[in-house]
This record gives C-alpha cells, sequence and structure tokens, in this order.
C-alpha cells in the first residue's frame, strides 16, 4: 500500500497569509493525487485534481503542485471561509488513501 | 442534476451486519467509478472500497476486505455496500461517492456498539 505523509496536521495562518501544505506518498503515483476541503459536519469537497488541475468553479487562489512523490497545496491568500481541514488522496493504484489531514486554523 | 442519497445507518452490535443504500440522480450507477469513504468521529477521511465503470471490479481497503461487499442495482439506480463482522472501529459516517465530477452524498453514520 502506498503510505501518505501530509505536513503539517495544523497551522494557524491569519486571512491574507499564504499557505503551503505537503502531502509525501511512499512511493511514485506520477500525477495521480488530489486535495480536498472538509469542514465540520459537510463532506468533502475536491480542490485539485491531477495533482494541479483546478476543480471547476474553485477559486483560482488555490493551486497544486508536484508530481511523483511530493506535492504541495498553496492557498495564496487565505480568506475566512478556508479555515477548513485539508486532505490530500492517492488515486494511482488501490488501495486508495488519504493523507491524515492538515487543520487550517484562524491565528 | 447528480444527486446521491445515503441511508441504511444506525446503531448495531458488534458482529451484527448492515446493509447501506446510496441512491443516486441524474446519472446510472454503472456508468461512473464509485466509491465508499468513511470518517470515524474526530477522524480523518479512510477509502473504503471502489466499484469500477460497469461494476466489474471492486477493491477494498484492507481494514474492510473480506467483510464488506459492494454492489449495484442499475435499474433501482442505488449502490450498496454491505458489512458483516462489524467492530467498534467501523463506527463512522459513511459517504458514497462519484469520483468523476467529484459528487458526494450527505453521509450516513453507522454505530458499531454494545
Amino acid at each position: 500500500d502506498i503510505q501518505m505523509t501530509q505536513s503539517p496536521s495544523s497551522l494557524s495562518a491569519s486571512v491574507g497569509d499564504r499557505v503551503t501544505i505537503t502531502c509525501r506518498t511512499s512511493q511514485g503515483i506520477r500525477n495521480d493525487l488530489g486535495w480536498y476541503q472538509q469542514k465540520p459536519g459537510k463532506a468533502p469537497k475536491r480542490l485539485i485534481y491531477a495533482a494541479s488541475t483546478l476543480q471547476s468553479g474553485v477559486p483560482s487562489r488555490f493551486s497544486g503542485s508536484g508530481s511523483g512523490t511530493e506535492f504541495t497545496l498553496t492557498i495564496s491568500s487565505l480568506q475566512p471561509e478556508d479555515f477548513a481541514t485539508y486532505y490530500c488522496l492517492q488515486q494511482y493504484s488501490y488501495p486508495w488513501t488519504f493523507g491524515q489531514g492538515t487543520k487550517v486554523e484562524i491565528k | 442534476e447528480v444527486q446521491l442519497v445515503e441511508s441504511g445507518g444506525g446503531l448495531v452490535q458488534p458482529g451484527g451486519s448492515l446493509r447501506l443504500s446510496c441512491a443516486v440522480s441524474g446519472f446510472t450507477v454503472g456508468s461512473y467509478a464509485m466509491s465508499w469513504v468513511r470518517q470515524a468521529p474526530g477522524k480523518g477521511l479512510e477509502w473504503v472500497s471502489v466499484f469500477s465503470v460497469g461494476g466489474e471490479i471492486t477493491y477494498y481497503a484492507g481494514s474492510v476486505k473480506g467483510r464488506f461487499t459492494m454492489s449495484s442495482d442499475n435499474s433501482r439506480k442505488t449502490l450498496y455496500l454491505e458489512m458483516n463482522s462489524l467492530r467498534a472501529g467501523d463506527t463512522a459516517v459513511y459517504y458514497c461517492r462519484r469520483d468523476y465530477g467529484d459528487y458526494w452524498g450527505q453521509g450516513t453514520l453507522v454505530t458499531v456498539s454494545s
């Protein structure tokens, strides 16, 4: 199974800050990775697929990069509605696996 | 409009069984790959299983393999997750999901407890 290491597990940031979340995989997965946002009590929502493609309707302040074993989600200017938990998901091979999550909190 | 609605969750004793349903509208289950994802209370997301396009191939997480079975009824536009030999560790909100376009249901809570 492919192991996911997502960091940090939590972070505190202010509105307007640039935020970066990293996901590392135990083996190369090309670009078969997505990023998800989840708010309390809600289903997750995909922000990025294929490592760097923005899901339709998602604000352009979100961006993804990386390939192989290291991936990054960047929020260029944090907005109040972005305080949530973020997860990466590899879909390169079964079983698909999620990262442990990064909780983004208000500073 | 694409919609997914889960049902069938509830309280079950350890060792018991439960069948979850995911009723879909706006598409046919067999035309897209479908997944189940779960989330234990206060914990992260865990991918559970996937149904390939056409439903010919299924894959399961190691934690549920041999105990959970995914199936579908295309005429009823419903996806199922049959869960047997349930354990406390299976307590979670279970979501069904269509990967293409990223559509999720609202989730259904399964609680395994005596």
